[in-house]
């Protein structure tokens, strides 16, 4: 089936700093969509990215659709306490409505 | 802000029992789905459904789960004789239209022991 490589599968840094993490896929999708999820919860939407090189921007988010249409990332900038958790990717092949999710990636901030 | 209402928050069911997940929908979504997430992992597709019928499943979805929509606001999860690799957490997810991103709730633990 259709694999989502997301990378970092974690990180740590300084209140502050800014943070980037990307989704490569060897298929080609439709839709690119980034989620965050806290313990316990289920997955919230942040950006929702539908036309290649499209650059979207949520807040302190910045997501982009790449231009082959095989990966995406997302920027924090500015990091605060609050952006804890896990940050999924998700793609959506053309004709599909099921989403392909990452592994995730665990962000940790030091305040 | 409208939302995705899954009950109960965590379901224990011994190994071979039925189990009925509820999910309520967002009330003018049309399309709905289940999703799983075994702990620590990501992510799976189960099934989606629209228009009172499964549109897309995947393999995890086989012939012990089944998907119901029993009245204008419910939707529901079925596990017919559930097995230990069935613990997980299951979230309902609705949208208004097939490609856009979908809500979640908050999810359903489910421990099968």
């Amino acid at each position: 089936g259709q694999q989502l490589n997301q990378s970092p599968q974690s990180m740590f840094i300084q209140e502050g700093e800014d943070v980037s993490m990307n989704c490569t896929s060897s298929s080609i999708f439709n839709t690119w969509l980034w989620y965050k999820q806290d313990p316990g919860e289920g997955p919230v939407l942040l950006i929702a990215l539908y036309k290649a090189g499209e650059l979207t921007s949520n807040g302190r988010l910045t997501a982009q659709f790449g231009i082959t249409r095989k990966d995406s990332f997302l920027n924090i900038s500015a990091s605060i306490p609050s952006d804890v958790g896990i940050y999924f990717c998700a793609g959506q092949l053309g004709g599909s409505e099921k989403l392909v999710f990452g592994k995730g990636t665990k962000l940790t901030v030091n305040p | 802000e409208p939302e995705v209402t899954q009950t109960p928050s965590h379901q224990v069911t011994q190994m071979g029992q039925e189990v009925i997940l509820r999910c309520v929908p967002i009330s003018n979504h049309l399309y709905f789905y289940w999703y799983r997430q075994i702990l620590g992992q990501k992510v799976e597709f189960l099934v989606s459904f629209y228009n009172n019928e499964i549109s897309e499943k995947s393999e995890i979805f086989d012939d012990q789960f089944s998907v119901e929509r029993p009245d204008g606001s419910n939707f529901t999860l079925k596990i017919r004789s559930t097995k230990l690799e069935d613990s997980a957490m299951y979230f309902c997810a609705s949208s208004d239209q097939a490609r856009y991103g979908y809500t979640f709730g908050s999810g359903t633990r489910l421990t099968v022991v």
